[in-house]
């Protein structure tokens, strides 16, 4: 398996849809992130997680969910999204430790219709 | 003020050739970590390089090298003889101490990018 992996890779769904994100990674990393990735636009972090407690909210709305259930999966509950939240999201996970790189996984491209 | 400038939206270079992303950051810490991302088009981030702000020597990893520049705080990355999958997008990020939480996380800065295409 390769380091971190990302399912679905292309989702498509209507506003009132209900579906999920997940990532997992294979490396014994203790850190996970939620990344989205508009055009044009920097990367946004949107969640992290250590030892499976959030530590990090950047403002996200409620209509993104994150779960964290193991150090090694890390999932993204979307419900009611808007166009707008059409994106590459992009998860990563780290040692934790200052000085090692974030390695990410390729990405789930979503479009709401 | 932006934490990472990218001024380079898109750059054209004959292959074989060597070139130059620019990256230019703002932060007020002594302690920080800048690094290089490669995103192909499969979407995936490709961790290239790491320069630690206590670092003197600028740091290289194989035909990949920072030309870390700390007073102008300019962390230029340096592509040497480029070949045809060196395009993609690339993406400087740093991290700044006040970002390492109690936890040790790690939030990084990204840029607004690059995309690199090489030519034949």
């Amino acid at each position: 398996e390769t380091g971190v992996t990302q399912t679905p890779r292309h989702l498509v769904m209507g506003m009132t849809n209900k579906k999920s994100l997940k990532c997992e990674q294979h490396l014994g990393h203790n850190a996970m992130y939620w990344y989205k990735q508009s055009a044009k636009k920097p990367l946004e972090l949107m969640f992290v997680y250590s030892l499976e407690e959030r530590v990090e909210n950047n403002s996200v709305p409620s209509r993104f969910s994150p779960e964290c259930p193991n150090s090694s999966h890390l999932f993204l509950h979307l419900h009611t999204l808007q166009p707008e939240d059409s994106a590459l999201y992009l998860c990563a996970s780290s040692r934790g430790l200052a000085g090692g790189e974030q390695f990410f996984g390729p990405g789930t491209r979503l479009t709401v219709l | 003020a932006q934490k990472i400038t990218q001024t380079q939206p898109g750059m054209f270079v004959q292959e074989k050739e060597a070139v130059t992303l620019d990256c230019t950051y703002d932060t007020s810490d002594q302690s920080y970590g800048l690094f290089w991302y490669k995103q192909p088009s499969s979407g995936e981030m490709i961790f290239l390089i790491y320069q630690g702000s206590y670092d003197e020597q600028n740091a290289t990893e194989g035909r990949y090298s920072l030309n870390f520049q700390k007073a102008r705080k300019s962390a230029n990355l340096v592509i040497s003889a480029s070949q045809l999958g060196d395009s993609a997008m690339y993406f400087c990020a740093m991290r700044e101490a006040t970002d390492i939480s109690n936890f040790g996380n790690e939030k990084l800065t990204f840029g607004t990018g690059t995309r690199l295409t090489i030519i034949p």
